[in-house]
């Protein structure tokens, strides 16, 4: 049961564009919305969370959006840089819950 | 990533041997969680433990998985009679607290291939 979809396996965009990664969940349980980013043989990052309460959290060079209507997060990354390049995870823990669900990911490519 | 460590990075195992997986969380963290990831698929919630119990095991398959966080030492992944399907990269994470907002901080991962 894929509760947190990333509809897109992969994402090219040209360096100094914007990227928008993007995440759909079908729990509306859901009350904190993370994004992790991972390089090959390593581990998750964390990247930027947001609480449901909030539709907007940005932190530098990164912001993620939260439609709650439409149980849809979205990353944007501006402007991308060649180090952006990688596989990008939106997670989303219930409210109480600790079982965090991650979405299949997204490769983002940042070509020079 | 820094100060989560989980050992070995690669582990080989034949098809009925057992597997141990290590997780030492970052200094100060009393709670982990472990979890796999299969290839082409995210990462998959497996267990969420504190300090000797065993908080949510929702994710753990019923045979042959089993999880402990003992009061020293690291946190123990151990997979008894592995089979192919096994074969995944195994993370672990840990993070200070539970409540409303809190990060997990993964681990390197240790790749199990079962041959």
């Amino acid at each position: 049961d894929q509760q947190v979809k990333q509809n897109s396996p992969s994402l090219s965009v040209q360096e100094g564009r914007i990227s928008i990664l993007n995440c759909d969940y079908t729990n509306s349980m859901f009350d904190y919305f993370l994004w992790y980013k991972k390089y090959p043989a390593e581990g998750p990052t964390f990247l930027i969370s947001i609480s449901s309460i909030k539709d907007k959290n940005e932190d530098g060079r990164f912001t993620v959006f939260l439609n709650k209507s439409a149980k849809h997060l979205s990353l944007h990354i501006v402007p991308s840089q060649p180090g952006d390049s990688a596989v990008y995870f939106c997670a989303a823990r219930p409210n109480n819950n600790n079982d965090m669900r991650f979405g299949a990911g997204t490769r983002l490519t940042v070509k020079p | 990533n820094a100060g989560v460590m989980q050992n070995p990075r690669h582990l080989v195992r034949r098809r009925g041997q057992e597997a141990r997986l290590r997780c030492s969380p970052m200094k100060g963290h009393s709670h982990v969680y472990w979890y796999r990831q299969l290839p082409e698929e995210g990462l998959k919630f497996m267990v969420y433990l504190q300090k000797e119990n065993i908080i949510d095991e929702s994710g753990m398959p019923k045979e042959r998985f089993s999880a402990e966080f003992p009061k020293e030492g690291p946190s123990i992944l151990r997979i008894q009679q592995v089979v192919r399907g096994d074969s995944a990269a195994y993370f672990c994470a840990s993070s200070p607290r539970t409540g409303d907002t809190y990060e997990q901080y993964f681990g390197p991962g240790t790749r199990l291939t079962v041959t």
